[in-house]
């Protein structure tokens, strides 16, 4: 399996552009979730979904920011209009199943600089 | 509000010293204390997932213990590397928390040639 595929895997944009991120996860894991990852508060969960279906998105910082599944294959997430302050680097993971012993399996990630 | 605690914050070593860090957790109702591995420019690696009071687990030169009631886990590494320089993070998984992961901060380490 190609793992957790995420692009693009750098993004540099200018304040108040739309910028979309996106993430195959790998086939048969059930679970997805997009982390944003800065220097002071380390890895931050932003949402996830189980079978497609948002079930948390408590750390999505501000309407600003949307995330949808329209399939088992494929998520984004969107940030519009963007922010300086939205400059980190964005992972996205996937899990097969609910049980507290699978991990995680993360991508690349996406370094995301907003000028 | 919970919090997963990782000490040192960094850590640099000479190749072939043995090292080892600690995570800490609240002990209450706890699931599973996941270890994850991450290199500079990669993604997160899962290292190991323990779920029993007393575990160990070990994967080549790296270890791990887990202390549920008095909730830490320590991971040791047995004559450092300069491959093993990354950044290990702990996370953990309790009863409520909608599911979600803990993550502590990691412990950054540098082993020197």
């Amino acid at each position: 399996d190609a793992g957790v595929i995420q692009s693009p895997r750098h993004e540099v944009t200018e304040m108040g552009q739309e910028v979309t991120l996106r993430c195959k996860p790998i086939s048969g894991h059930d679970y997805l979730f997009w982390y944003r990852q800065t220097m002071m508060r380390g890895l931050e969960l932003l949402i996830y979904f189980n079978n497609n279906v948002p079930i948390d998105d408590s750390g999505m910082p501000e309407d600003r920011f949307s995330a949808k599944m329209p399939n088992a294959s494929f998520s984004t997430l969107k940030i519009q209009p963007s922010e300086p302050r939205d400059s980190a680097v964005y992972f996205c993971a996937s899990r097969q199943g609910s049980s507290y012993n699978s991990p995680l399996h993360f991508g690349n990630g996406t370094r995301l600089t907003v000028t | 509000i919970l919090n997963v605690e990782q000490s040192p914050q960094s850590l640099h070593v000479q190749e072939g010293d043995s090292t080892n860090f600690t995570c800490s957790f609240p002990s209450s109702n706890f699931y599973a204390l996941h270890w994850y591995r991450w290199e500079t420019a990669k993604s997160p690696e899962a290292l190991f997932v323990m779920t029993l009071n007393g575990d160990e687990k070990k994967k080549g030169r790296i270890s791990a213990t887990l202390n549920t009631k008095e909730g830490y886990s320590y991971l040791y590494i047995k004559g450092s590397q300069p491959e093993d320089s990354a950044t290990y993070l702990c996370a953990l998984h309790n009863a409520g928390n909608n599911r979600k992961l803990i993550w502590g901060l990691g412990t950054s380490l540098a082993v020197n040639p």
